[in-house]
Order: structure tokens, then sequence, then C-alpha cells
């Protein structure tokens, strides 16, 4: 069956980078998605990538996957205060018109 | 465009009573999904509609129903309440047959 998984926390200063973790176990995935969640709100979808991709650029924001590996990261450069929250990797096409999220990681930005 | 509506965003019932939460899609958008979140559980798919047929269903008991309306606005219904339903429902829209699932506000269930 299809799993997602993240790491749970990340804590990063102010300036640096982020980068955010996900491994999937469905190959037959069609897309990957990072939705982001403040707290007592809805998920905002970030950013997505389709699975015959390696690399998608938006912004500030880098998402990178391996195929080969079931793994998928997101970066953000120039993290901002305003970037904390918990941000969820989601894959969607494995089991039907569904998404199945990972755990989420809490990113914490000290000032 | 309005993005994806949902009401009431926050709700307390007690055990044993039944509950109806409203999502109302992006314009244009057929689709509608429904997940929980718990602090327990994560994010689970509840079920998806499309044009008034529900086309996919997640690991939920019988308590927990949907619908939608010819103007794909849809709804869940949770019968008999218990205390493990207390959540953050969410409610998403994507368009015909496209992947990228847009969220609304959530509403948040407390169960008493």
């Amino acid at each position: 069956g299809e799993d997602v998984e993240q790491s749970l926390f990340l804590s990063v200063r102010e300036g640096d980078s982020s980068v955010i973790n996900c491994t999937y176990t469905d190959s037959s995935s069609t897309y990957l998605y990072w939705y982001k969640q403040e707290p007592g709100a809805g998920l905002q979808l970030l950013t997505y990538i389709f699975s015959n991709m390696d690399m998608k650029q938006d912004q500030r924001l880098t998402v990178l996957l391996n195929k080969k590996d079931k793994h998928l990261s997101l970066r953000i450069a120039d993290t901002q205060t305003g970037d904390s929250a918990i941000y969820f990797c989601a894959e969607f096409g494995a089991a039907g018109n569904k998404l199945t999220f990972g755990g989420g990681t809490r990113v914490l930005v000290k000032p | 465009k309005a993005g994806v509506t949902q009401t009431p965003r926050y709700l307390i019932k007690t055990r044993g009573q039944q509950v109806t939460l409203s999502c109302s899609p992006i314009s244009g958008h057929r689709s509608v999904s429904w997940y929980q979140q718990t602090p327990g559980q994560g994010l689970q798919f509840l079920f998806e509609y499309f044009s008034e047929t529900q086309r996919n269903k997640g690991n939920f008991p019988g308590r927990f129903s949907g619908r939608q309306f010819s103007n794909s606005r849809s709804e869940m219904n949770v019968s008999t309440l218990e205390l493990g339903d207390s959540a953050l429902y969410h409610c998403a829209s994507s368009q015909d047959n496209q992947e990228t699932q847009y969220f609304g506000p959530g509403t948040r269930l407390l169960v008493l």
C-alpha cells in the first residue's frame, strides 16, 4: 500500500535555507505535493511536481524528486519567520483520486 | 475566483448526535474530496465526489457519509458521533479529473 513519511521537526535560523524531506513507497504516484498549514488554518498548496520531473523551482521554493529512491525534498531559500508552520508532503495517484499525506514536518524559524 | 468555503468553521456536539458539514468548491471545480485531520492519525482521506457520484472512499465506518449536489457543493454527515470524531475536517476541490486539490479553511468539530 501507499505510505508517505516525513521527519517531525526542523529548526532553522531566519535567512538560512530550510530543507524538508519526504519519502514515499508507491512508485505509481503521478504527482507529489507540498502543502503548508499554519496554526488553526487549512492547507495551503505551495507547489507540486509531476513524477517524471527531477526538479521544479518556484520563487524561494525548490522541489527535488529522486524517483529511484522515492525521495522528495522541499528547499525554502532565505527562510522567514512567516515560514514557521507545518509542511505536509502528499502523493496522488497511487490509490485512486486521493491524496496520501505524510505526518507533517513542523518548521520553526528562529530570529 | 473565490476559494473553497466550508461551513460552519467550528462546531461542538455531544456523543450520539449527528452533524452535517458543508463545502462549496471553487467555481468550475467538479471534484470535491473530504479529509479528516487528527493529532493521532494525521490527515486521512474520507471520500471524493465528482458529478454527484462518489468515486473513491477511504477506510472509515458507515457513520461517515457524503453527497454532492448538481452545483458541485458537497456535504458530509457523521451520525452517532463518538469522542474520536473530534477533528479538523477538510474539504478540497479540483477541476475535472485534475489532480491539484485546493483546500478550504476546514471545520473544527469537537465532540463532548
